[in-house]
């Protein structure tokens, strides 16, 4: 069965660009979140998706914002690109939205700004 | 709000030597926790996770890990450690405030084994 996976692997971006970011989940899998993975400020919660619906976002700005296409897929979009948003960007996918589904995690997007 | 805290950033053991990495939670409620590793290279993986019941849950390759409410702690420890355990360890929470399944992470916990 194949995992979650991301494109691109890495990414290089300057201050203001915008970057788009993919997922695609676990077959089967409805929910899909989003997690950042900035250096010394460890892995935090940015989006949740799930049916299609944005169900939930972290303490982020409104520049980051995403999508979930009819096949569960997944787009993370940023917009006006800062230094600060630098970070590994992480995908996991869940069977369902329940509280007791494990989530599995994709490789990452590493996203260097410049 | 929910936090994660790892108190150890950073720990060095020899193979063979016990490991127990300290995880303490801040929720008042009613919990879901997660050890999570990532091992160089690699995606995170679940080690294992308690939902409810025995609170000494088993995980993968030889881990467990002991849910106690009364200290807001979910240690995580193996008896005898390799080299092949070398990798970062994530806490993590997800408490029944939350309006879905999205999880609080500690900061992670370097873990070096040497031969």
């Amino acid at each position: 069965e194949a995992g979650v996976t991301q494109s691109p692997t890495h990414l290089i971006k300057t201050r203001g660009q915008q970057v788009t970011l993919r997922c695609s989940p676990i077959s089967g899998h409805t929910s899909v979140y989003w997690y950042q993975q900035a250096l010394g400020l460890g892995l935090q919660f940015l989006l949740w998706y799930d049916e299609g619906e944005e169900r939930n976002r972290g303490n982020f700005p409104p520049r980051f914002s995403g999508r979930q296409f009819p096949n569960y897929s997944s787009e993370l979009n940023v917009n006006a690109l800062e230094l600060e948003d630098s970070a590994l960007y992480l995908c996991a996918s869940s069977l369902t939205r329940s509280r007791e589904e494990t989530q599995y995690f994709g490789p990452g997007t590493r996203l260097l700004v410049l | 709000a929910q936090s994660v805290s790892q108190h150890n950033h950073h720990v060095i053991l020899s193979e063979a030597a016990s490991l127990e990495l300290g995880c303490n939670y801040s929720y008042g409620g009613t919990v879901n926790l997660f050890w999570y590793v990532q091992y160089p290279g690699q995606h995170l993986q679940l080690l294992l996770k308690y939902f409810s019941g025995d609170p000494l849950v088993k995980g993968i390759k030889g881990f467990e890990a002991e849910f106690i409410k009364s200290k807001f702690s979910f240690n995580l420890r193996k008896p005898s450690v390799q080299w092949s355990d070398t990798a970062e360890y994530f806490c993590a929470v997800n408490g029944d405030n939350n309006a879905g399944n999205m999880l609080t992470f500690g900061g992670g916990t370097r873990l070096m084994v040497k031969p």
